[in-house]
């Protein structure tokens, strides 16, 4: 199984709203990320999380929350975000340490925010 | 100075033809080098990697990796209509936390 899975698709939230995007591997990997994506632009690296610990945050604002409550799932927890914040989230997973190897992405939450 | 460079074109090449994409890099230092495909509303998909100099190649697609020279190329033999996409080219930074550097992607469009 080499597929990470992501839910949901898509995701429409106003500014005053909670929502969380969950993202799941079953690949043994113990590296996960979270990018954000806006239309025409590469990737943007936003958390890495190795050995279900936070590796790497990339100074992103507060309102966005990831968690890793075990090595097969990786939460991205949103409140009172702002328009701008609309974009394709992705995660990915990647064997070893931290970014020192392939990453697999999922297929995405598309995030529109009123 | 970008750390990762790709023309971002649109490239267009006939059907059957060998569509060629190139991308360089900034550090000297840096040892893995990946491929993406990416195609419109869709998230990104590893096509190949490629850690010594050289070539490695995969069907229709080869990689090649010139560290002297610091690119990393992509070629599409046989191109197919449905090869139409964006090709992100990643590095691994060097800085020791192991962060891929993306290239803002080249589109290519390959044409019936």
């Amino acid at each position: 199984d080499t597929e990470v899975t992501q839910t949901p698709k898509h995701l429409v939230m106003g500014m005053t709203n909670k929502k969380s995007l969950k993202c799941e591997q079953h690949m043994g990997h113990r590296a996960m990320y979270w990018y954000k994506q806006k239309a025409k632009k590469p990737p943007e690296l936003m958390f890495v999380y190795s050995y279900e610990k936070l590796s790497i945050n990339e100074s992103v604002p507060s309102r966005f929350s990831p968690e890793c409550p075990n090595s097969s799932l990786l939460n991205l927890h949103l409140h009172a975000l702002q328009p701008e914040d609309s974009a394709l989230y992705l995660c990915a997973s990647s064997h070893g340490l931290a970014g020192g190897g392939e990453q697999f992405f999922g297929p995405g939450t598309r995030l529109t925010v009123l | 100075q970008k750390e990762v460079e790709q023309n971002s074109g649109p490239l267009s090449v006939p059907e059957g033809a060998i569509a060629s994409l190139n991308c360089t890099y900034s550090d000297r230092v840096s040892q893995s080098f990946f491929w993406y495909r990416q195609y419109s509303g869709k998230s990104p998909e590893l096509i190949m990697s490629i850690y010594s100099n050289g070539d490695k190649e995969d069907g229709r697609f080869t990689a090649q990796l010139n560290k002297a020279s610091q690119y990393v190329s992509l070629l599409i033999r046989d191109s197919q209509p449905s090869d139409s996409a964006t090709y992100l080219c990643a590095v691994i930074a060097p800085s020791g936390t192991y962060k891929y550097i993306f290239g803002t992607g080249t589109r290519l469009k390959v044409l019936a």
